[in-house]
Formats: structure tokens, C-alpha cells, sequence
């Protein structure tokens, strides 16, 4: 399968900054999404990162608080912008070759907001 | 839009032990069923999956069955280890569906322990 990878792991932030989370993929990939999960909770889906155009987000999230490029068919970035305590989580980059095959996730970033 | 419910939320039992959980789905177009373990502060990890032509798939200790009609799927672990204790999520898709394709809705979670 392929290997995910997402800069930074973690990180602590100040209230009101925004923090750009890279996830990269060793092969080309059809699909990345973007993922949320909260402490102790599930896994919530953000958006569809879509490959040269813009990102399809799921009802409750918007493109002004989590900006998503996605350049080519292995790179994508998630900003989390203007940030609160609220958006302390661990956010999953993950990939999805084709049709068909299954979804791999990266190690997540784990955000803490003060 | 899709909901997964998982019970239970956590599940306690002794190595040797079978294990079993249970997910629902509310969307009968939902045809892609995925379980993944996630250790604490890792990855979730893909254990299983299984798709709406079968109703059953097995993996060593590790079976997923299917019942469409009921749109219900269950994890099944025999012989439990202390290396299966994990958090274990279901979740569900629609696969071939243009505008879905590949979004996965989990559900809650089961934190399992085994016990040695």
C-alpha cells in the first residue's frame, strides 16, 4: 500500500494563526481526503481534496477555515486558519489509489491550540 | 447522508476469547464496509473490508459478515491476543458513485481490551 506521509506531527499554536499540514503520498494516488478527529472521538471527513480544482467539503466545513490545495496526484495541504482552542485535534491526511482499493491513512497531526 | 452507528463502545475480554462488533448503516446505497484498528497514537490501520456482493469475508482470526436486508456488518476476532486491545472502527461508503466516491463515514469506535 502506499506510505503517507504528513509534516508537522504535531504542533502548539497560538489562538487566531492559522498552520498549513502537508501530506505527501509515494505513489500517485486518485483520491486524498482529509480528515478530523478529535480527542477520544471518531473520525470525521473534512474534505475531498480534489487534484486541480477545488476541494469538496463536507456539511460544517468551509474553505475560508480549512483551505486545501492539492497540486498534483501525490501532494496535498490542509490550512487550519484563524485557530481556537475548538480546533485542537489530530488531522488525517488519507489516500485512496483507485476505484476499488482501499484507503491508507498518515500518522495524523496533532494540533493544540492555547 | 450516511450515519454508521457501532456498538458497544468498549469490550472487555480474556486472551483466548472471541470478540465481536457490531455497525449499522442507514444508507442502502452504502457498498464498501471497511474496519481499522487504530493503537493508541497511531494510524488507523485497515484490518478488513468487505463489499455488498458477499456476505462474509475471512481473514485468519479475523472475519467481517454482511446482512444487506438488515443493513447491519459485524468484526468477528477468534482467539483473542493482548496485541489485538486497540480502538476498532467500522465505516461504510458508496464505491462507483461519482459524487461519493470513496467519502468513508465511521462510526463511534469500540475500544476492546484483552485481558491476559
Amino acid at each position: 500500500s502506499a506510505v503517507i506521509s504528513q509534516k508537522p506531527s504535531r504542533d502548539i499554536c497560538q489562538r487566531g494563526t492559522s498552520l498549513t499540514i502537508q501530506c505527501q503520498v509515494d505513489s500517485q494516488v486518485t483520491m486524498m481526503f482529509w480528515y478530523r478527529q478529535q480527542p477520544g472521538q471518531s473520525l470525521t471527513l473534512i474534505a475531498t481534496a480534489n487534484q486541480g480544482s477545488e476541494a469538496t467539503y463536507e456539511s460544517g466545513f468551509v474553505i475560508d477555515k480549512f483551505p486545501i490545495s492539492r497540486p498534483n496526484l501525490t501532494f496535498s495541504t490542509l490550512t487550519v486558519s484563524n485557530m481556537s482552542p475548538e480546533d485542537s485535534s489530530i488531522y488525517l491526511c488519507s489516500a485512496q489509489g483507485g476505484q476499488g482499493q482501499p484507503q491508507h491513512f498518515g500518522d495524523g497531526t496533532r494540533l493544540s491550540i492555547l | 447522508g450516511e450515519n454508521v452507528e457501532q456498538h458497544p463502545s468498549t469490550l472487555s475480554v480474556q486472551e483466548g476469547d472471541s470478540a465481536v462488533i457490531k455497525c449499522t448503516y442507514s444508507d442502502s446505497a452504502s457498498n464498501y464496509f471497511p474496519w481499522y484498528k487504530q493503537e493508541l497514537g497511531k494510524r488507523p490501520q485497515l484490518i478488513i473490508d468487505i463489499r455488498s456482493n458477499v456476505g462474509e469475508k475471512k481473514d485468519q482470526r479475523i472475519a467481517v459478515t454482511l446482512n444487506k436486508t438488515a443493513k447491519h456488518f459485524s468484526l468477528h476476532i477468534t482467539e483473542t491476543q493482548p496485541e489485538d486491545s486497540a480502538v476498532y472502527f467500522c465505516a461504510a461508503s458508496k464505491e462507483k458513485s461519482g459524487t461519493s466516491y470513496g467519502k468513508l463515514t465511521f462510526g463511534q469506535g469500540t475500544i476492546l481490551t484483552v485481558h491476559p
